[in-house]
């Protein structure tokens, strides 16, 4: 079975700031590793999916993420924080043939502090 | 837009009521999910169906009865819940074909709590 453990529930930075999200995953074979933005009282939003092909993904907002299998991480930064990227967020994995199932971690709280 | 949709968005409903969620997909794919998403804790994978079969259902207490007519719509029957039912239930869809995973798409969700 495969899982992911999310480091630090809240994480805060500054406007401006570099956003460092961490993820690391436990699986028996190659995984398929997303990473999900939740707002308050909305539904989760895909923020970037690796699948096997280049190993760092850009997603949308400007975050981006980089598969190290010898780490077995997969990190999310974005260069610069903004007020808006206040929210939660969620790693998840999955794998080929698993039935389109995907284990989230617990979430990591951002603050953007001015 | 997300392209999937939940109804209502809030519900409050007591220990002895009937009622139900709906969830409706704008985007053609073939799975639709039910997750309980409850503070503190990671997102709960209640039910899958795929192709309109259910697929999955991870140890879900019997009152909660998911129903799907067809490839766009889901529902989820809920009857003499308990408090600790009280959550944000979260409706998501994708496309499956050979189990590959493809990413999931999700609703705004229904805040249900349970007085």
């Amino acid at each position: 079975a495969q899982s992911v453990t999310q480091l630090g529930s809240h994480v805060s930075v500054s406007e401006g700031a570099l956003v460092l999200l961490r993820c690391n995953y436990s699986s028996s074979v190659p995984p398929y590793l997303f990473w999900y933005v939740q707002y308050p009282n909305q539904g989760l939003q895909l923020l970037l999916k690796y699948t096997s092909a280049a190993t760092l993904v850009k997603g949308i907002n400007g975050f981006e993420a980089e598969f190290k299998k010898s780490e077995t991480s997969f990190h999310l930064t974005k260069p610069s924080a903004h007020m808006s990227d206040a929210a939660e967020y969620f790693c998840a994995v999955s794998v080929s043939g698993g039935g389109n199932k995907l284990t989230f971690g617990t979430g990591t709280q951002l603050k953007v502090e001015l | 837009e997300t392209g999937v949709t939940q109804t209502p968005r809030h519900l409050v409903m007591g220990m002895t009521n009937k009622k139900s969620l709906k969830c409706e997909q704008h985007l053609g794919h073939n799975a639709m999910y039910w997750y309980k998403q409850s503070a503190k804790k990671p997102l709960e994978l209640m039910f899958v169906y795929s192709l309109e079969e259910r697929v999955e259902n991870n140890s879900v207490p019997s009152r909660f009865s998911p129903e799907c007519p067809n490839s766009s719509h889901l529902f989820l029957h809920l009857h003499t819940l308990q408090p600790e039912d009280s959550a944000l239930y979260l409706c998501a869809s994708s496309q499956e074909f050979l189990g590959e995973p493809y990413e999931q798409y999700f609703g705004p969700g229904t805040r249900l709590t349970v007085t």
